[in-house]
């Protein structure tokens, strides 16, 4: 079975500029997360999407930060204007919905942002 | 939101030593969850633990959840250098599908 598939695996841009990652989730999971999970810290949810919904985007910046699920399938996030605070690993996961049983998310490799 | 603290922060022991990791909330949990990080790379799904009292092992690790849902512990026996890496606790205190919360892991190196 495929994992969850990002990318870029890295990417370095200048503040001020902009910049998209992409995800591919487990075929047949239902639920999408992003997470932003800076040195030394744990992975912090950024969104989350049932299909193409979004359940959770309490903690996303929305004045730079955007994501969007067309089709319920793979997901974007950009980041515009970057910031040098930006600069940390975007991790997409992704998680089957059984009813209201919790199911562990499967994580991709990341997307390591240096912003300079 | 859930807050929850891992410790130790860091760890150094020498293979073939067991050593435990501790992750507390301040709130009953209904999931916790215990993952394993290779250093710049994604994150690896280790054990679920749901019910008070309720331990499971894999291998050589063995995760427990206290009765009061709100301390897990991860124990590994005889640490290899495979066993390092950062770990990860997550939970959610909710029975309804929300994105986990997570601790700020543990860095465990296993030295010859």
């Amino acid at each position: 079975e495929a994992g969850v598939a990002q990318s870029p695996r890295y990417k370095i841009i200048e503040k001020r500029q902009s910049v998209a990652f992409w995800c591919n989730p487990i075929s047949g999971h239902a639920t999408l997360y992003w997470y932003q999970q800076i040195l030394g810290q744990g992975p912090k949810l950024l969104i989350q999407f049932q299909n193409n919904g979004v359940v959770d985007d309490s903690q996303l910046p929305k004045d730079r930060f955007s994501a969007e699920r067309l089709k319920g399938v793979d997901s974007t996030l950009k980041i515009q204007p970057a910031k040098l605070e930006d600069s940390a690993v975007y991790l997409c996961a992704s998680s089957l919905v059984s009813g209201y049983m919790n199911t562990e998310a499967f994580f991709g490799q990341g997307t390591r942002l240096t912003v300079v | 939101s859930q807050e929850l603290e891992q410790s130790p922060q860091s760890l150094i022991v020498q293979e073939g030593k067991n050593l435990t990791i501790n992750c507390t909330s301040s709130k009953t949990l209904y999931g916790l969850y215990w993952y394993k990080q290779k250093y710049g790379e994604g994150l690896i799904f280790l054990m679920m633990l749901q019910k008070g009292g309720e331990e499971k092992s894999h291998e050589k690790i063995t995760a427990k959840l206290d009765e009061k849902k709100q301390q897990s512990s991860l124990h590994i026996t005889a640490s290899q250098p495979s066993h390092a890496g950062i770990y990860l606790c997550g939970a959610t205190p909710l029975n309804s599908g929300y994105a986990l919360n997570f601790g700020k892991g543990t860095s465990l190196l296993v030295t010859p």
